[in-house]
């Protein structure tokens, strides 16, 4: 079974451009997250999504970022404009969903973003 | 605010020998934790998780410790390998929501 999918891996680009990250979650995780991960820090959340809901995105920065998730299966998470301090690994996360807390998250591989 | 926090930043041990990685939490309210590894390149990878009904549970080789009274947090590695060098995260959560919150990291280092 194919786990989280990431695109891209790494990007570069200069402060105030635009950027857009991918998530496929694993395939019937109605749950995904988009975190955030500094160097050498834990990774904190940006927003979950139920489905298509965006059900806790009280830590995304709304003035800059934002994010979506159509059809309830695959999402984007865009930063508009990027700022030096962005700079930081955004990862991805799927679980089965509903109203456990117990299901396990799992992790796609990140994408690293360097903003100059 | 709640945080979630590791008492050492890296751990260097000889292959074989057992390793401790330790972790304290000040979220009173939270009842379920999570140890995660993560490798270069990687995202985290679930390893052992532990409910607050419980202070004890093991794995494969690794053993979790939870003490409540004192809020903290240890995950036990025996025979310690190559292939567990890798930045262990505890995570904690309350059963009224489903948001982790992350520790900072400590850095296991295995020498051969």
């Amino acid at each position: 079974e194919a786990g989280v999918v990431q695109s891209p891996r790494y990007k570069i680009i200069e402060k105030k451009q635009p950027v857009a990250f991918w998530c496929n979650p694993i395939s019937g995780h109605n749950t995904l997250y988009w975190y955030r991960q500094n160097l050498g820090q834990g990774p904190e959340l940006l927003i979950r999504y139920e489905n298509e809901e965006a059900v806790d995105d009280s830590q995304l920065p709304k003035d800059r970022f934002s994010a979506e998730r159509l059809k309830g299966v695959d999402s984007t998470l865009k930063i508009q404009p990027a700022e030096l301090g962005d700079s930081a690994v955004y990862l991805c996360a799927s679980s089965l969903g509903g109203t456990s807390v117990y299901n396990e998250q799992f992790f796609g591989p990140g994408t690293r973003l360097t903003v100059l | 605010g709640e945080s979630v926090g590791l008492h050492l930043p890296t751990l260097s041990v000889q292959e074989g020998d057992n390793s401790i990685i330790n972790c304290a939490y000040s979220n009173s309210a939270s009842d379920y934790f999570i140890w995660y590894k993560q490798e270069s390149g990687k995202g985290p990878q679930f390893i052992i998780d532990i409910r607050s009904n419980m202070d004890k549970r093991q794995g494969q080789r690794v053993t979790v410790l939870l003490n409540k009274t004192v809020k903290h947090l240890s995950l036990q590695i025996a025979a310690t390998q190559p292939g567990d060098s890798a930045v262990y995260f505890c995570a904690e959560r309350e059963t009224s929501g489903s948001r982790l919150t992350f520790g900072e990291g400590t850095q296991l280092t295995v020498n051969p």
